[in-house]
């Protein structure tokens, strides 16, 4: 159980355009989705936070109006990277929080390699 | 604002060995603590987690020890193997309220046959 799928596994734009990635629960529904990125040898960073329905919850210098986020249903979140930049090449990562044993437990989607040229 | 500080960034060990890493929290708060293992290029997996009403868990050659006072948790990995060579992410948040997850820098773990 517990399994989170994200789509795709990598892709390439060109500067200016727009990629959208999807991420989702496939076996459970998840109570709240959460984005992140990475860069080679670092942690992962918190982009942002969303629930079903609800406007997502960007942390502290995430461009909300560059990275939007839609959480349409419990099984599945977006993240469009609008008007793409070299800058925004990254590993980036979504999970899914189940809290139906009382606790927000994370599961990991297996990532997104986004390179933009 | 919260922070998760994580000891050491690398640690190389024998095989057979054991490793330890350490993770201090500021956040007061926490009570959900879990770590990831994280191969090259691939999603974080869950290992092991604690929760704050529990100063210590086990699974297989895995523990994790607790220590609310001090706020620092530890993983402890027994009788390596080379499989067991990937980056190491400690987290801490306030679980029980959906919180959101706050990660260590990462420890990279090098198990040499």
């Amino acid at each position: 159980g517990a399994v989170v799928s994200q789509h795709p596994s990598w892709v390439i734009c060109k500067s200016g355009t727009s990629v959208k990635i999807e991420c989702r629960s496939l076996d459970f529904q998840a109570t709240t989705m959460f984005w992140y990125r990475q860069f080679p040898k670092q942690s992962l960073m918190l982009m942002a936070t969303s629930n079903e329905g609800s406007k997502a919850t960007y942390e502290q210098g995430v461009e909300k109006d560059k990275f939007l986020i839609n959480h349409a249903s419990l099984t599945l979140s977006t993240l469009t990277v609008t008007s793409a930049h070299p800058e925004d090449s990254s590993f980036y990562i979504c999970s899914a929080g189940d809290l139906g044993r009382g606790f927000l437990e994370q599961y990991f989607g297996p990532g997104t390699r986004l390179t933009v040229t | 604002g919260e922070n998760v500080e994580q000891h050491p960034s690398t640690l190389s060990v024998q095989e057979g060995d054991s490793a330890v890493i350490k993770c201090t929290y500021s956040d007061s708060a926490s009570n959900y603590f879990p770590w990831y293992k994280q191969e090259l290029g691939k999603r974080p997996q869950l290992i092991i987690d604690i929760r704050s009403n529990v100063g210590e868990k086990k699974d297989q050659r895995i523990a994790v020890t607790l220590n609310k006072t001090a706020k620092h948790f530890s993983l402890h990995i027994t009788e390596t193997q080379p499989e067991d060579s990937a980056v190491y992410f400690c987290a801490a948040s306030r679980g029980n309220q959906g919180g959101k997850l706050i990660f260590g820098q990462g420890t990279e773990l090098s198990v040499k046959p």
